[in-house]
């Protein structure tokens, strides 16, 4: 257990609609970054927040949007979801060290 | 821009047979690697990383790694494979500034024979 929630653990939906995954952060970790992980792109780095603030940003769409909130926790939104979207979104947790911690992963599935 | 290569899509051994997975990568100063775990349906797990120093690192599981920076390679081995090990493996490069998000490897599956 790498101490990084996300919630759900799966979630399956419409193409059109908006969805928001969740993510908790390990206990004082304040960097937070989101990964999809697909078969046709594998892992991709989406965005990055660190202690409530947008650090880095990678291959991440418009429909696509993230904030951290106060208690750290993050969330990662979804919108005008296509056929393509359906992925694995993993959630992954920093702390002073340089290794990132993994979350179990929400996995979206849009018909 | 940083790349991971893993050359091998999928690597079959037998139960108790050595293995080494291959990473190659790409990235313009001394890189921070690691190497992660997936098994089927469960997310990302840290087996080890590089940083500086020994260029032999040893992680969890039975694991080491080791860096070439002549070969620009960080593969993994194992000296006795178990059937538990059978699962994807991805190496990961990470930049030396604060974003420090992973660039990562297609991912090698793992497949282990009785």
């Amino acid at each position: 257990d790498s101490g990084v929630t996300q919630t759900p653990k799966h979630l399956i939906t419409a193409t059109g609609q908006r969805v928001t995954l969740r993510c908790s952060p390990r206990s004082g970790d304040l960097s937070v970054y989101w990964y999809q992980q697909s078969l046709d792109q594998g892992l991709q780095f989406l965005i990055q927040y660190y202690n409530g603030e947008e650090r880095a940003k990678g291959n991440i769409l418009e429909r696509f949007s993230a904030q951290q909130f106060p208690d750290l926790h993050s969330e990662l939104n979804l919108s005008s979801l296509e056929l393509g979207d359906s992925a694995l979104y993993f959630c992954a947790s920093k702390g002073s060290g340089y290794e990132q911690f993994f979350g179990p992963g929400t996995r979206l599935t849009v018909l | 821009a940083q790349s991971v290569t893993q050359p091998d899509i999928h690597i079959t051994v037998s139960e108790g047979a050595s293995l080494e997975l291959r990473c190659n990568y790409s990235y313009g100063a001394t890189p921070y690697l690691f190497w992660y775990v997936q098994s089927p349906g469960q997310g990302l797990q840290l087996l080890l990383k590089y940083f500086s120093g020994d260029t032999l690192v040893q992680g969890i599981k039975g694991f080491e790694a080791e860096f070439k920076r002549s070969q620009s390679s960080f593969n993994l081995r194992k000296p006795s494979v178990h059937w538990s090990d059978a699962a994807e493996y991805f190496c990961a490069v990470g930049p030396n500034n604060a974003g420090n998000m992973l660039t990562f490897g297609g991912g090698t599956r793992l497949m282990v024979k009785p």
